[in-house]
């Protein structure tokens, strides 16, 4: 069965630093899509960027880049120079191509920035 | 513009009533999901469906019914509602590639 596992539940750091974030997920499929979504602060979920697992270079879109480490089964989301408006719920998600093709979800983490 | 689109956004029904929430996605997609969100839970799967009339189950199905009658639109039932199903819903259409969300329907169930 698929899972996806966000172990960090709060992260605060400083404006224009960097942060990082872990996600881990299980599955039986050869190919699966990676996801990284935000959720603000009014609830609404904006995707922000995607891995294809059989693309080994690491996607980035804007301030946002991954690190996809496929045989440890991880995809961490790092931002850089972050801003103010960064502060927000990050998703991490998985959908297989072949299996079941539901888009799980892990718990989220929590971004804070501060001035 | 692609688009989901959830209604209602805010719903109080009482112990035992029926709801039906409504999403209606304008992006050809063939998956559309049902998710609630709960405090320390993220998103949890309800049911999906990769087109009309199809009907998969997620991870948390128990108390929810849900029908695909189009391309476009997936409505999710709760026949006999109970406290426990007070959450904030999401609907999201999805062509495996970028999957969009609606913006959520709040339920309270007293």
């Amino acid at each position: 069965a698929q899972k996806v596992t966000q172990t960090q539940t709060s992260i605060s750091v400083v404006e224009k630093t960097t942060v990082t974030m872990d996600c881990v997920y299980e599955t039986r499929d050869s190919s699966y899509f990676l996801f990284w979504y935000k959720q603000t602060a009014s609830g609404e979920i904006v995707f922000l960027i995607r891995q294809d697992s059989y693309k080994k270079e690491n996607a980035t879109v804007g301030h946002y880049s991954l690190n996809f480490q496929k045989p440890k089964s991880s995809i961490g989301l790092i931002i850089t120079a972050t801003q103010i408006e960064d502060s927000a719920v990050y998703f991490c998600a998985m959908r297989e191509v072949q299996g079941g093709r539901a888009l799980i979800f892990g718990t989220g983490t929590t971004v804070s920035v501060s001035p | 513009e692609a688009a989901v689109t959830q209604s209602p956004r805010n719903k109080v029904t009482v112990t035992g009533g029926n709801v039906t929430l409504s999403c209606r996605q304008t992006n050809s997609h063939n998956y559309m999901y049902w998710y609630r969100q709960d405090t320390g839970h993220g998103l949890r799967l309800i049911h999906y469906s990769y087109g009309a009339g199809n009907l998969q189950i997620g991870d948390v199905p128990d108390g929810y019914k849900a029908t695909r009658t189009t391309q476009e639109d997936f409505f999710l039932l709760l026949e006999l509602a109970s406290p426990s199903q007070t959450s904030l819903y999401f609907c999201a259409s999805s062509d495996a590639r970028a999957p969009l969300f609606g913006e959520g329907t709040r339920l309270s169930v007293l």
